[in-house]
């Protein structure tokens, strides 16, 4: 069974940093395409990252220079470095899996993890 | 301001038939995957359509979804009380080389 589970979330000021972590069971982590994504409170779902088998990455405007997605291959985990921390970053954080196979699409969630951004 | 776009809500009673609507461009919809996703309040969003019109295993038949040019739609019939729940389209956009999803549609059950 694949399973998702977000941990790391948390209060943070602004300008602060926080590592978010994502670890999978039921599927290798570094044979998929896996994503970050997050909603707001009371907001729909943003798309923030992915990272792709071959560790190419892309990020979301509104993180980009601030936010880096890896993964530990040996732990079977993704991680979201957050950095630079502002207000509106305040969410909560999914990681999800990408499917490839029959076009794209996001199969699989966390139960995610909230992260809130307040002095 | 989301790049795909949805109605913010739709109501309907009991049994009856609802359709969402979800736009989007040549950059996304038209020429990728169309995906849906069901969420309840405090849940996290799950699969419900995949590849514009694919049901995965476990997914009711009462939903269905269809896709033309740079739109499409999901229907949802026979609806009950537990169908109440937001609802997301997404698609990857290949100008973007990202997700991007729908503003999300409140479904409401009357």
């Amino acid at each position: 069974e694949v399973q998702l589970v977000e941990s790391g979330g948390g209060l943070i000021q602004p300008g602060g940093s926080l590592r978010l972590s994502c670890a999978a069971s039921g599927f290798t982590v570094s044979s998929n395409y896996m994503s970050w994504v997050r909603q707001a409170p009371g907001k729909g779902l943003e798309w923030v990252s992915v990272i792709y088998s071959g560790s190419i990455t892309y990020y979301a405007d509104s993180v980009k220079g601030r936010f880096t997605i890896s993964r530990d291959n040996s732990k079977n985990t993704l991680y979201l470095q957050m950095n630079s921390l502002r207000a509106e970053d305040t969410a909560v954080y999914y990681c999800a899996r990408d499917q490839t196979a029959a076009g794209r699409y996001i199969d699989s969630w966390g139960q995610g993890t909230l992260v809130t951004v307040s002095s | 301001q989301s790049v795909l776009t949805q109605p913010p809500s739709v109501s309907e009673a009991p049994r009856q038939r609802v359709t969402i609507s979800c736009s989007g461009s040549s950059s996304n919809i038209e020429n990728t995957a169309v995906n849906w996703y069901q969420q309840h309040p405090g849940k996290a969003p799950k699969l419900l359509i995949y590849y514009d019109d694919l049901l995965p295993s476990g997914v009711s038949d009462r939903f269905s979804a269809s896709k033309s040019g740079t739109s499409a739609s999901l229907a949802i019939s026979g609806l009950q009380s537990e169908d109440e729940a937001d609802y997301y389209c997404a698609s990857w956009d290949d100008s973007l080389n990202g997700w991007v999803f729908g503003g999300g549609t409140k479904l409401t059950v009357l």
